[in-house]
């Protein structure tokens, strides 16, 4: 079955270090992936997708996300974090398998806090 | 450009009651998902609904049912409302024709079930 997991459930870096986002999917056939951003009281935004071509994609926000197709995986990078950033990041599959392009399987999300 | 607008934001019912749920596309989104959230199984889709038609469904029991006015407006109904059912209700836009799984979130409707 597809899948989606994030193993980090919580991060703390401070404010101008690096971030790195781990995302590993699981999906019988090329995954359509994506990145969205949860403020606290927010719906979801998306920060970048990856539906084919160049394996590094840039973002909004400064973000950027590499698909690894050896390590089914689909982190999400930012160089410098500013305290803005703080927010819960959801990695998530397009289940096209059930025709779904904008049915989407979301992993638990990762909640990251930014130390000043 | 509004945004998607979702009614009510904040809402509280008890067992058994039943819920509607409304959602206002983004102008000219044709294309209206919903999702539930809650903190112990997460983002989940419902069902999507496109032209006024349901394209794709979760899986969630027949309690959960929505609909798909002309004007791309949503709705989506909980009936016979049980505890589990405590959630954040999120409605997503996208653009017609556009298989680009690019949705745009509403804030959501926040249902506690007492």
């Amino acid at each position: 079955a597809q899948s989606v997991t994030q193993p980090d459930i919580h991060i703390t870096v401070s404010e101008g270090a690096s971030l790195e986002l781990r995302c590993n999917y699981s999906y019988g056939a090329t995954p359509y992936l994506f990145w969205y951003v949860q403020s606290p009281g927010q719906g979801l935004q998306l920060l970048l997708k990856y539906f084919s071509g160049d394996t590094l994609v840039q973002g909004i926000k400064g973000f950027e996300a590499e698909f690894k197709r050896s390590q089914s995986s689909f982190n999400l990078r930012k160089p410098s974090v500013h305290w803005s950033d703080a927010a819960e990041y959801f990695c998530a599959v397009g289940d096209l398998f059930s025709g779904g392009y904008n049915k989407l399987i979301f992993g638990a999300g990762t909640r990251l806090a930014v130390h000043p | 450009k509004a945004g998607v607008t979702q009614t009510p934001r904040y809402l509280i019912k008890t067992r058994g009651q039943q819920v509607t749920l409304s959602c206002s596309p983004i102008s000219g989104h044709r294309s209206v998902s919903w999702y539930q959230q809650t903190p112990g199984q997460g983002l989940q889709f419902l069902f999507e609904y496109f032209s006024e038609t349901q394209r794709n469904k979760g899986n969630f029991p027949g309690r959960f049912s929505g609909r798909q006015f002309s004007n791309s407006r949503s709705e989506m109904n909980v009936s016979t409302l049980e505890l589990g059912d405590s959630a954040l209700y999120l409605c997503a836009s996208s653009l017609a024709g556009e298989r680009s799984g690019e949705l745009f979130f509403g804030e959501g409707s926040r249902l506690t079930v007492l």
